[in-house]
């Protein structure tokens, strides 16, 4: 139990294009999912919080006309980077957070997406 | 502000030994969760081990066990029986329930398992 998928896995695409990258929970509802960045041989960073059916929050430094934002159901979030750039390139991972009460919820990650902006 | 800590950027560890990777913590909230999570050369992030700041006893799952030291405020895992295919990042991460869960993750600790 306790899948998330994640689609792209892999995708290169020139600047100014827009790329829209797919999590889901395959075997579990999850009203939250986050949304991280992580560069090479760094640690993750969060982007962002998806909540089902709200609008997402951003982390600060985040720019959320940049990296939008979808969580339109229970087991979907999509995070779309519009008119990417090469520094935008990166490995993005998501995670969704299971729907078990109090401070055990776990967040189960997703395989992740290496955009390459060329 | 929360703050994750891992002292060792990387380490080795012989086969079918135990290895401890350290982790230190700093929350003012009483209550807290503390993550174990393996990050092998694919990618992915594999969730080992979880800690509650209420828990009596220190988590174990399979090889992995965690030494939670609650004044020290430090969470550290065991591998015991290390595998080749042991050899990953790992991070330690941390969250906060009045923080909405988010995780915050320590700077990550690769392992090398040698033969």
């Amino acid at each position: 139990g306790a899948v998330v998928s994640q689609h792209p896995s892999r995708v290169i695409c020139k600047s100014g294009t827009s790329v829209k990258i797919e999590c889901r929970s395959l075997d579990f509802q999850a009203t939250t999912m986050f949304w991280y960045r992580q560069f090479p041989k760094q640690s993750l960073m969060l982007m962002a919080t998806s909540n089902e059916g709200s609008k997402a929050t951003y982390e600060q430094g985040v720019e959320k006309d940049k990296f939008l934002i979808n969580h339109a159901s229970l087991t979907l979030s999509t995070l779309t980077v519009t008119s990417a750039h090469p520094e935008d390139s990166s490995f993005y991972i998501c995670s969704a957070l299971g729907l078990a009460g109090g401070l055990t919820d776990t967040q189960y990650f997703g395989p992740g997406t290496r955009l390459t902006v060329l | 502000a929360q703050k994750i800590t891992q002292t060792q950027p990387g380490m080795f560890v012989q086969e079918k030994e135990a290895v401890t990777l350290d982790c230190t913590y700093d929350t003012s909230d009483p209550s807290y969760g503390l993550f174990w999570y393996k990050q092998p050369s694919s990618g992915e992030m594999i969730f080992l081990i979880y800690q509650g700041s209420y828990d009596q006893q220190n988590a174990t799952e399979g090889r992995y066990s965690l030494n939670f030291q609650k004044a020290r405020k430090s969470a550290n895992l065991v591998i015991s029986a290390s595998q080749l295919g042991d050899s990953a990042m790992y991070f330690c991460a941390m969250s906060l329930k009045a923080a909405g869960n988010k995780l915050t993750f320590g700077g990550g600790t690769r392992v090398l398992v040698k033969p």
